[in-house]
């Protein structure tokens, strides 16, 4: 079974717009970080966000919030605000600490493109 | 700072050779990841280390990839000899292992077209 499922189709946003993207994980773990990383075109690998599975409160990071719904397995990236830049490959990944274990397991991603 | 550091950035080789992918870590990370990425599979974790050992290394295809880790700034990976089904983009990516949720950090990636 996949343990992180992007499955959105490619998005698209207007410039100034808010977008969410998807992303569900599965889990028996009760202690796990979810990571956001960007890739654009040019392929380098960005980090955004990470959320940890006992934080309280929802992650944000400047225009960068991730939705964290723990009793869903959701944690979707919401992007405020989307510029021209935010075109890219998103991808969301997931540590699961059992075992500190450091490897991360990445969902296929969603490409979102903005429109001006 | 400098981040992570892979070369070469593009390779282009021909079925047979034997290719060697290069990597140098954050200054002050002891956790080296090496991933592969194919539209196909998407992004696969190879091999990892912790403090220059090895620790995880199945996600390796078969005999035929190898990876050292000789020191904590240096690391290589290996393909000998590579095929064409080889072709990917193969990054590097470094972290603190022991550091809360260790956000790993990568390198630009290598791009390698075996022909």
């Amino acid at each position: 079974a996949q343990k992180i499922t992007q499955t959105q189709p490619g998005m698209f946003v207007q410039e100034k717009e808010a977008v969410t993207l998807d992303c569900t994980y599965d889990t028996s773990d009760p202690s796990y970080g979810l990571f956001w990383y960007k890739q654009p075109s040019s392929g380098e690998m960005i980090f955004l966000i990470y959320q940890g599975s006992y934080d309280q409160q929802n992650a944000t990071e400047g225009r960068y919030s991730l939705n964290f719904q723990k009793a869903r397995k959701s944690a979707n990236l919401v992007i405020s605000a989307s510029q021209l830049g935010d075109s890219a490959m998103y991808f969301c990944a997931m540590r699961e600490l059992t075992g500190a274990n450091s490897k991360l397991t990445f969902g296929k991603g969603i490409t979102l493109s903005v429109r001006p | 700072d400098a981040g992570v550091i892979q070369s070469p950035r593009h390779e282009v080789t021909e079925m047979g050779q034997e290719v060697t992918l290069r990597c140098k870590p954050i200054s002050g990370h002891n956790s080296l990841f090496w991933y592969r990425q194919t539209m196909m599979r998407g992004l696969e974790l190879l091999i990892y280390f912790n403090n220059n050992v090895p620790i995880d290394d199945s996600g390796m295809p078969e005999d035929r990839f190898s990876a050292k880790m000789p020191n904590a700034s240096f690391s290589t990976l290996k393909i000998q000899p590579s095929e064409p089904r080889d072709s990917a983009v193969y990054f590097c990516a470094s972290t603190i292992y022991g550091s809360g949720w260790e956000t790993q950090y990568f390198g630009p990636g290598t791009r390698l077209l075996v022909l």
